[in-house]
């Protein structure tokens, strides 16, 4: 089993929809991190989160530390957020990032 | 403008041929790492370093070597490449423990080994 979990893989919407990606980890952390890689391939740091929530824009983050959990979500989702999302909790033992494989999203005018 | 700066973009090399990957970064970071991109695989870290001189293994180390004689500069080796890395890779840096920790990645080099 993995240590990090995202689903969905994939995730179609049309423009304006609310998208909601989870994350779950099975290891202790000490933060977690929410990327974003755009077809090109450049990898863009969106969040780091140690406990609650944080916003930014259209884009929020939440964490449950308890229950092992982590969302982003997208409000009024534009074709410019296509893109994969990548969750990365930091291990609390070994303080190495371990990232899940990604959630592909395309948002459809 | 803050950034990581990774050279080259892309390299195509045979296999047993040494090479370095170089990544610089201007913002004063203590804490920079590499990493691996293969499909189906996603983002794997080859090595950390959280300051100058101190290095530390990754998952995956397993052909390469870093050094972290400056801050700004932490340089990816391979003196024996193999076709099985051949990857994408990124190199990136982050002011560790602040609240607002973020990470800054290079754009990347795509390695064949031919």
């Amino acid at each position: 089993k993995n240590e990090v979990e995202q689903s969905p893989q994939n995730l179609t919407a049309q423009e304006g929809e609310f998208i909601t990606i989870n994350c779950s980890y099975s290891v202790g952390i000490s933060a977690l991190h929410w990327l974003q890689q755009h077809p090109g391939g450049g990898i863009v740091s969106l969040f780091m989160l140690s406990s609650g929530k944080k916003k930014h824009g259209r884009l929020i983050a939440t964490i449950n530390i308890q229950e092992k959990h982590s969302s982003l979500h997208i409000t009024a989702s534009h074709p410019r957020d296509s893109a994969v999302y990548i969750c990365a909790p930091r291990s609390y033992n070994t303080d190495k990032l371990i990232f899940g494989t990604g959630t592909r999203l395309q948002v459809f005018p | 403008e803050a950034q990581v700066t990774q050279n080259p973009r892309y390299l195509i090399t045979v296999t047993g041929k040494k090479l370095t990957v170089t990544c610089s970064q201007n913002m004063n970071h203590e804490y920079m790492s590499w990493y691996r991109q293969d499909p189906g695989l996603g983002l794997r870290q080859i090595y950390y370093s959280m300051n100058v001189e101190v290095t530390d293994k990754g998952d995956v180390p397993e052909g390469y070597k870093v050094s972290r004689k400056e801050k700004r500069n932490f340089p990816l080796i391979l003196e024996s490449p193999s076709p099985n890395q051949t990857s994408l890779y990124f190199c990136a840096s982050a002011l560790r423990g602040e609240v607002h920790e973020k990470l800054f990645f290079g754009s990347g080099t795509q390695l064949s080994v031919l």
